[in-house]
């Protein structure tokens, strides 16, 4: 199917344990994202992808680490999880066009305990 | 200092009734583009609406429509004729191609209900 997709959907995971979120898309975009969402704060930038192979932070970076080998694929890890870092994680990717909309995948929502 | 600033947590609205969502923006960029999202209760994140910074005419995409003031940095949402689908967060938000990255940069949301 086209679009693009996230996995899992959820996912409840202990302190300290490395974790990865998967997202996938099938329009070949270039750019990619990946924000969390938390109450009163809307969607922050954690980190994006202009190509594959090229990433770059965002507003909130610290404990999560990326990579972009393929240009449909941008995995987002948690190396050890702390329960700051419960949220619901969007991934979104656009075109080269600056002046088109960002799709946004379904989000995963991650519980660290 | 917030680039995108939505001053309104939570608003109502009757059933058919008009309703206009706040969002002011913060850029020294000449170009930019200025987004409304939906997040129904489901969770995901629906486009709603455009506009760029250069555009003579305020954007409009059928109940929905852009109030774009310049001047004031000013992009409310207006949303006509409301129905009770509408209840939802809707985040405004802003792309600045001046910094490469092309990223969006979103205000904390409105949580309107519609009321039957």
């Amino acid at each position: 199917d086209a679009g693009i997709t996230q996995s899992p959907r959820y996912k409840i995971t202990e302190t300290g344990r490395q974790v990865t979120l998967m997202c996938h898309q099938t329009w070949s975009h270039s750019y990619m994202f990946w924000y969390r969402q938390d109450l009163g704060h809307g969607l922050r930038l954690i980190y994006y992808s202009a190509a594959a192979d090229i990433t770059d932070k965002g507003e909130v970076p610290d404990g999560y680490v990326v990579s972009r080998s393929k240009t449909e694929n941008f995995p987002l890890t948690l190396e050890s999880a702390t329960r700051s870092q419960t949220s619901v994680y969007f991934c979104a990717s656009q075109g080269q066009q600056k002046n088109t909309e960002a799709f946004f995948g379904q989000g995963t929502r991650l519980t660290v305990v | 200092a917030q680039k995108i600033t939505q001053t309104q947590p939570g608003m109502f609205v009757q059933e058919k009734e008009a309703v206009t969502l706040d969002c002011t923006y913060d850029t020294s960029d000449p170009s930019y583009g200025l987004f409304w999202y939906k997040q129904p209760s489901s969770g995901e994140m629906i486009f709603l609406i455009y506009q760029g910074s250069y555009d003579q005419q305020n954007a409009t995409e059928g109940r929905y429509s852009l109030n774009f003031q310049k001047a004031r940095k000013s992009a409310n949402l207006v949303i006509s004729a409301s129905q009770l689908g509408d209840s939802a967060m809707y985040f405004c938000a802003m792309r600045e191609p001046g910094a490469g990255s092309y990223q969006l940069t979103f205000g904390k949301g409105t949580k309107l209900s519609v009321i039957p």
